[in-house]
């Protein structure tokens, strides 16, 4: 089975504080990576894409490092609404059976 | 647009009961997934679709069954509710073009099975 590995947390960040947080994955075939959002009993919402040369959407920054199949999150700033749990979703191609999710890193941003 | 809509919200089953699971999208997209998400575990791919009148297994299909008569419901059935299936299932579509990449995710149904 294709793994994708998060730490679960919980990771307890001061607001306005920097976290980051990694997710490995063993299948060196895979070719694409996301990052969603899931808040508390609710459905996972598309954070963003990751790109091979990184990315940035706002406060969040992606970045994908292929030698150590490895996919990183960047949160600057961080708000209270920015609590959630982070889940790590990597493809190797082909359909949804393409997919794996990993079981996410819970975020909680104190005041 | 609605978006992704699931019924019910909550449901309790006994063992051996059957029911369906329904998921409808207004957003005419041809790809459609259900996965079940239990605590400690990634979501797991139960069955999709890539269009009206058809379906493929995913990761762990046995005990489900799914039928797609039209691009806007994909329908998840259990056959004999067991308590393994206790679970929270989301139905998922995807957008034209974008491969299984880009998923919509409906508010799940929250199933007890006693």
């Amino acid at each position: 089975r294709k793994e994708v590995e998060q730490d679960p947390g919980p990771f307890n960040v001061p607001e306005g504080a920097t976290v980051a947080f990694n997710c490995t994955y063993s299948n060196s075939a895979s070719q694409s990576f996301f990052w969603y959002r899931q808040d508390c009993r609710k459905e996972p919402k598309l954070l963003m894409s990751v790109y091979s040369s990184g990315n940035e959407d706002g406060r969040f920054t992606a970045q994908l490092n292929r030698a150590s199949q490895y996919i990183s999150l960047l949160i600057r700033d961080s708000k209270l609404s920015d609590s959630a749990t982070y889940l790590c979703v990597v493809s190797s191609g082909g359909g949804a059976d393409g997919l794996t999710f990993g079981k996410g890193t819970h975020l909680i941003i104190q005041p | 647009n609605a978006g992704v809509t699931q019924t019910p919200k909550f449901q309790v089953l006994k063992t051996g009961q059957s029911m369906t699971l329904q998921c409808a999208q207004d957003m005419n997209h041809e790809y459609m997934s259900w996965y079940r998400q239990d605590p400690g575990m990634g979501l797991r791919l139960i069955h999709y679709s890539v269009g009206a009148g058809i379906t493929d297994q995913g990761e762990v299909p046995n005990g489900y069954n799914v039928s797609r008569s039209t691009t806007e419901d994909f329908p998840l059935r259990l056959l004999s509710a067991a308590p393994s299936q206790t679970s929270v299932y989301f139905c998922a579509s995807t957008p034209p073009g974008q491969g299984p990449y880009e998923q919509y995710f409906g508010p799940g149904t929250r199933l007890t099975v006693t």
